[in-house]
């Protein structure tokens, strides 16, 4: 069944600190890549997306993910974190159908 | 544009009742999915609506049912309600195109006591 895992579920940073979370998926075809962020009381937005091209993207607040197929892997990171990106953080997979399966989540909180 | 709008935020059910909520997505948007979010479990897909259309479905059992109409607005209905269904409900409105995103609504909070 085609999953996605997200290896960390709480992370606590200072700010200042640089930031990785993982995201593997499994399935073997052609796939959108998304990651999501949901800030306390807020509605899931988009931080990036993958469909195709350079595999390093650059999304919104600093963020970036980088595609490596043959690792099956959609990792975001940012260099610097601020208070303000204490969120929660979702990796999803999108296998060119309209369902798109997410990874459970990744809780951050950044200490000022 | 306006955003994805659900209603209502937050309800407060008793186990066996059931329950409608709705989507309305964004406009020129076809594609309507529903998802439920719990605590560790991250986001799980209930099903997806295109042009009145389900055309995929998740692993949920079939008190889980849900409708899109005409105008692409969507309800979700659950019956005989149990605890464990108590979650965030969220709704994606996609355009209906590839290679696009999915835009969530702020969901509806269900409780189940």
């Amino acid at each position: 069944a085609q999953s996605v895992s997200q290896h960390n579920h709480h992370v606590i940073l200072s700010e200042a600190a640089s930031l990785e979370l993982g995201c593997n998926y499994s399935y073997g075809g052609t796939v959108n890549l998304f990651w999501y962020v949901q800030y306390p009381g807020q509605h899931l937005q988009l931080l990036l997306k993958y469909f195709s091209g350079d595999p390093l993207v650059k999304g919104i607040k600093g963020f970036e993910a980088e595609f490596i197929k043959s690792k099956f892997s959609f990792n975001l990171r940012k260099p610097s974190v601020q208070w303000s990106d204490t969120a929660e953080y979702f990796c999803a997979v999108n296998p060119l159908t309209y369902k798109y399966i997410f990874g459970t989540g990744t809780r951050l909180k950044v200490l000022a | 544009k306006a955003g994805v709008t659900q209603t209502p935020r937050y309800l407060i059910k008793t186990r066996g009742q059931q329950v409608t909520l709705s989507c309305s997505p964004i406009s020129g948007h076809r594609s309507v999915s529903w998802y439920q979010q719990t605590p560790g479990q991250g986001l799980q897909f209930l099903f997806e609506y295109f042009s009145e259309t389900q055309r995929n479905k998740g692993n949920f059992p079939g008190r889980f049912s849900g409708r899109q109409f005409s105008n692409s607005r969507s309800e979700m209905n659950v019956s005989t309600l149990e605890l464990g269904d108590s979650a965030l409900y969220l709704c994606a409105s996609i355009e209906g195109k590839q290679n696009t995103e999915a835009f969530f609504g702020q969901g509806t909070r269900l409780t189940v006591v």
